[in-house]
């Protein structure tokens, strides 16, 4: 079945640590968005790519990082100078060629939390 | 910046009782989406809204694009135990004539429903 996949559902981080979420998806979407979600908030945008080997900053990119190398994998890096990690993180993807309103479909999300 | 107001922030009600909830915003949106999030999943889709004025039903669920293209509303009828979980409204953030896929959420409507 097509769809997009985050691992690992559940991640632990000791201090000073960098960590590292999967996002993969196989609808052949060009498009891939990494989100983060806090209790009682909506989503906010961290990173997003609209194509291979490009990305840009989103509303709280700072304490993050991202790569895409290939369509179907947007890595998210939470590295140590995100001082307030705990979250639950959401990857989605779209695929652009169908006009701005087309939806994002998302992933099942990965929950990160400090050791 | 473009954001949205949704409310209420949550609701209790009783297995069969509709439910109303809605999103409005101070900038125009050519676009509504509505998602539901289950505990501990990514948001699911449920409508698209695309016209001001457009009613669109999606089995129980009914929602609906203001004229004033500032708002809409989602109305979930004869509700039944699994329709808890967390109801988003979305819509593109266009800056520049475009919005590259963005999408900005509202803060969610957290739906009880006892038995």
């Amino acid at each position: 079945d097509g769809g997009i996949t985050q691992s690992p559902k559940y991640l632990f981080r000791k201090e000073g640590q960098n960590v590292t979420l999967s996002c993969e998806q196989n609808l052949n979407h060009d498009a891939m968005y990494w989100y983060r979600q806090d209790p009682g908030q909506g989503l906010r945008l961290i990173y997003y790519s609209q194509i291979v080997n490009d990305f840009q900053k989103g509303d709280i990119a700072e304490g993050y990082s991202v790569s895409r190398e290939k369509k179907e994998s947007f890595p998210l890096t939470v590295t140590s100078a995100q001082k307030n990690p705990t979250a639950f993180y959401l990857c989605a993807s779209r695929s652009p060629g169908q006009g701005e309103g087309q939806p994002q479909h998302f992933g099942d999300g990965t929950r990160l939390s400090i050791l | 910046g473009q954001q949205l107001n949704q409310s209420p922030q949550s609701m209790f009600i009783q297995e069969g009782e509709d439910v109303s909830m809605n999103c409005t915003s101070s900038s125009i949106f050519n676009t509504w989406l509505w998602y539901k999030q289950d505990p501990g999943e990514g948001p699911v889709l449920l409508i698209a809204l695309y016209k001001a004025g457009e009613l669109t039903s999606n089995g129980r669920l009914t929602a609906q694009f203001g004229i004033t293209r500032k708002d809409s509303f989602l109305n979930i009828s004869a509700s039944i135990p699994s329709d808890v979980g967390i109801y988003f409204c979305a819509g593109p953030i266009v800056a520049g004539g475009t919005s590259y896929g963005k999408l900005t959420f509202g803060q969610g409507t957290i739906l009880t429903v006892h038995p």
